[in-house]
């Protein structure tokens, strides 16, 4: 079936990076594109940013810019997301999601992952 | 930057219809979506280009996007749908999110 795994729980120190991977099964990884969104503990939903596999444009939120990278591996239908200059408050789960929208993002989000817990901790 | 606003919570008695709103400037210009997502589980798409039900999501779940306001209406609402629910939509080049409405059915 189509589904999105997501890697496994991270804790990590303030100033350290953590890479998040996302791999897609049951359909055409290069044919969706892949958003990732955040949700701080008893928060809502933030969107991250978007990668087309199928062109590795991307397109990252304003407030992310310069500290997040998102990256495809078609090979292998599996996206990263890394995350760098850690703080507190990016603790959070942090999703991936097909995303309709594969020349730009956002048209909507058809199947999320099971989410990846980031703690970020000193 | 854009903004979606929700309202916090919303009660319905079972049985009833359940209607969240989704407030923005001209959003009726935009498509609206709109996801479910219980306790500790991941959002599930309920509602997708204002109005359609991907499969799998019961009848019951509707949407309408008019003027500067979107609805997702849950009619003969069950314990069940008891969650908290987002509206999302594209603008001004980023993924914009609603704050969210809880939604008790009781």
């Amino acid at each position: 079936q189509v589904q999105l795994v997501q890697s496994g729980a991270e804790v990590k120190k303030p100033g350290a990076s953590v890479r998040v991977s996302c791999k897609a099964s049951g359909y055409i990884f290069n044919s969706f594109g892949v958003s990732w969104v955040r949700q701080a503990p008893g928060q809502g939903l933030e969107w991250m940013g978007w990668i087309s596999p199928y062109s590795g444009n991307t397109n990252y939120a304003q407030r992310f810019q310069g500290r997040v990278t998102m990256t495809t591996d078609t090979s292998t239908s599996t996206a990263y997301m890394e995350l760098r200059s850690l703080r507190s408050d990016d603790t959070a789960v942090y999703y991936c999601a097909r995303d309709m929208g594969l020349v730009v993002p956002g048209d909507w989000f058809d199947i999320w992952g099971q989410g990846t817990r980031v703690t970020v901790s000193s | 930057s854009y903004e979606l606003t929700q309202p916090p919570s919303v009660s319905v008695s079972p049985g009833q219809t359940a209607s969240i709103t989704c407030s923005g400037d001209k959003l009726a210009e935009k498509l609206i979506c709109w996801y479910q997502q219980k306790p500790g589980q991941s959002p599930v798409l309920v509602i997708y280009q204002d109005d359609k039900r991907p499969s799998g999501v019961p009848e019951r779940f509707s949407g309408s996007n008019s003027g500067n306001t979107a609805t997702l209406s849950i009619s003969g609402s069950q314990a069940v749908d008891e969650a908290d629910y987002y509206c999302q939509a594209w603008a001004t080049s980023t993924v914009v999110f609603g704050g969210g409405t809880k939604l008790t059915v009781l």
